[in-house]
């Protein structure tokens, strides 16, 4: 079983859409959990930490389900510049795996 | 600020080649790490240096070794290049190891022929 894994995707919405992204992980030991952007042949890019509280940021938020080891990203409004792949984050001990990431393409 | 700096951006070797990835930062990280991102695969870990001094291996490290020069700079060596390396490298740092943001390099893309 992978260590983080996503929706596979690729969800094509049009603007003004709202989508959820999911992402599961199985080491019940992990702490640290984030979301990452990543925009098509550049590096990825930290989109916003996920705490236990759940945590939002603008037209973002973030939810955290230690029980089910499940984290989702709920992106509303959704603008055209949001198109790019998102990557799940889990920590591992000393360092981090990354799921595979979904990817998203708002349309006009 | 430079933030992460990684050279070359784009490198195309031979099989048998060996050639050094550079990576520094300047924004006074602890840690360091090192990743390859192939189609579908999402990013792995190669190795990682939780602090100036110290390495560790990641996920895929085979074929691969790394030098943490000073606090500012992580290299990845390729010894003998395979075409199984086509990949895109990215260097990252953090803060503190396993709990902080990373921030990434701009990446470089490399083909062995």
């Amino acid at each position: 079983r992978k260590e983080v894994e996503q929706d596979p995707g690729p969800f094509n919405v049009p603007e003004g859409a709202t989508v959820a992204f999911n992402c599961t992980y199985s080491n019940s030991a992990s702490q640290s959990f984030f979301w990452y952007r990543q925009d098509c042949r550049k590096e990825p890019k930290l989109l916003m930490s996920v705490y236990s509280s759940g945590n939002e940021d603008g037209r973002f938020t973030a939810q955290l389900n230690r029980a089910s080891q499940y984290i989702s990203l709920l992106i509303r409004d959704s603008k055209l510049s949001d198109s790019a792949t998102y990557l799940c984050v889990v920590n591992y001990g000393q360092n981090f795996v990354f799921g595979p990431g979904t990817r998203l393409s708002v349309l006009p | 600020n430079a933030g992460v700096t990684q050279t070359p951006k784009f490198q195309v070797l031979k099989t048998g080649q060996s050639m050094t990835l550079q990576c520094a930062q300047d924004m006074n990280h602890n840690s360091m790490y090192w990743y390859r991102q192939d189609p579908g695969m999402g990013l792995r870990l190669i190795y990682y240096s939780a602090s100036e001094g110290t390495t560790d291996k990641g996920e895929v490290p085979n074929g691969y070794n790394v030098s943490r020069l000073n606090k500012r700079e992580f290299s990845l060596r390729l010894e003998s290049a395979a075409p199984s390396q086509t990949s895109v490298y990215f260097c990252a740092g953090g803060r503190d190891p396993g709990t902080d943001t990373q921030y990434f390099g701009p990446g470089t893309r490399l083909t062995v022929l």
